[in-house]
C-alpha cells in the first residue's frame, strides 16, 4: 500500500460548483500535513497547511481526520482559475530522518 | 525577494553520460530538499540537507545518484552514468526553519532532465 493516496481524477467540474478531495495515509505517527497546488509543467506552490481543528482560508477548507488517517480540500464556489492538480503532503520527521511524502496529485478541470 | 533558482531549466543527456543540476536556495534557508517528479506523478523525495549537513538520502534511487552542499547554500544533485528511466523533473525546495518545524517549502522550477 503506498503511503499516501489520492484519486488521480480527473474531476470535471462546473464554474460555482462545490468539489472535495480526499487523501489518505498509511503512517499513523505523521505529524504535519499539507496540500500543494501545481500547475501544468510548473513546480508545486503551498495551498495552505492543514491542521487538527480544520482551517479555511476564503474558498478553501482543509480538515485533518487523525483516526481515520485521511485529510481533505474543500473548494467552494469553483473558479477557472482552480484549475489545477492538488497535491497533499505529508511529514514524518524523527531523529536523523525526514520522511516528506507527496500524493500523486488530483487533477481538477473547471469547466465554464 | 529571489526564490529558488534551478540550472539548468532544460538538460538532454544522452545514456551513460554523467549530468550535474545545480539548486540556489532562498538565502538564508536552512533545509534544503530534492525530488524527483515523473510525468503524472507526484515528486518523490530524494535527499534533504540542514545546512550541509545530508540528513536523510533514503530517496536516492541508487548510487549513480549522489547529492552535495558543501557550504550550506548552492546544492548540486549529480547522476552518474545516466539511464532513460532517469528522464524526469528534478525538484529542489528550501525552508527557513529547522528540522521538525512545519515551515513552507518553497520549490524551484525544476530541471527538465532528457536521457536519450
Amino acid at each position: 500500500r503506498k503511503e499516501v493516496e489520492q484519486d488521480p481524477g480527473p474531476f470535471n467540474v462546473p464554474e460555482g460548483a462545490t468539489v472535495a478531495f480526499n487523501c489518505t495515509y498509511s503512517n499513523s505517527a505523521s505529524q504535519s500535513f499539507f496540500w500543494y497546488r501545481q500547475d501544468c509543467r510548473k513546480e508545486p506552490k503551498l495551498l495552505m497547511s492543514v491542521y487538527s481543528s480544520g482551517n479555511e482560508d476564503g474558498r478553501f477548507t482543509a480538515q485533518l481526520n487523525r483516526a481515520s488517517q485521511y485529510i481533505s480540500l474543500l473548494i467552494r464556489d469553483s473558479k477557472l482559475s482552480d484549475s489545477a492538480t492538488y497535491l497533499c503532503v505529508v511529514i514524518h520527521s524523527g531523529a536523523g530522518s525526514y520522511q516528506l511524502t507527496f500524493g500523486k496529485g488530483t487533477k481538477l478541470s473547471v469547466i465554464p | 525577494g529571489a526564490g529558488v533558482s534551478q540550472s539548468p531549466r532544460y538538460k538532454v543527456a544522452k545514456r551513460g553520460q554523467d549530468v550535474a543540476l545545480r539548486c540556489d536556495p532562498i538565502s538564508g534557508h536552512v533545509s534544503l530538499f530534492w525530488y524527483q517528479q515523473a510525468l503524472g506523478q507526484g515528486p518523490e523525495f530524494l535527499t534533504y540537507f540542514q545546512n550541509e549537513a545530508q540528513l536523510d538520502k533514503s530517496g536516492l534511487p541508487s548510487d549513480r545518484f549522489f547529492a552535495e552542499r558543501p557550504e550550506g547554500s548552492v546544492s548540486t544533485l549529480k547522476i552518474q552514468r545516466t539511464q532513460q528511466e532517469d528522464s524526469a523533473v528534478y525538484l529542489c525546495a528550501s525552508r527557513g526553519g529547522l528540522q521538525g518545524v512545519s515551515y513552507e517549502q518553497y520549490f524551484g522550477p525544476g530541471t527538465r532532465l532528457t536521457v536519450t
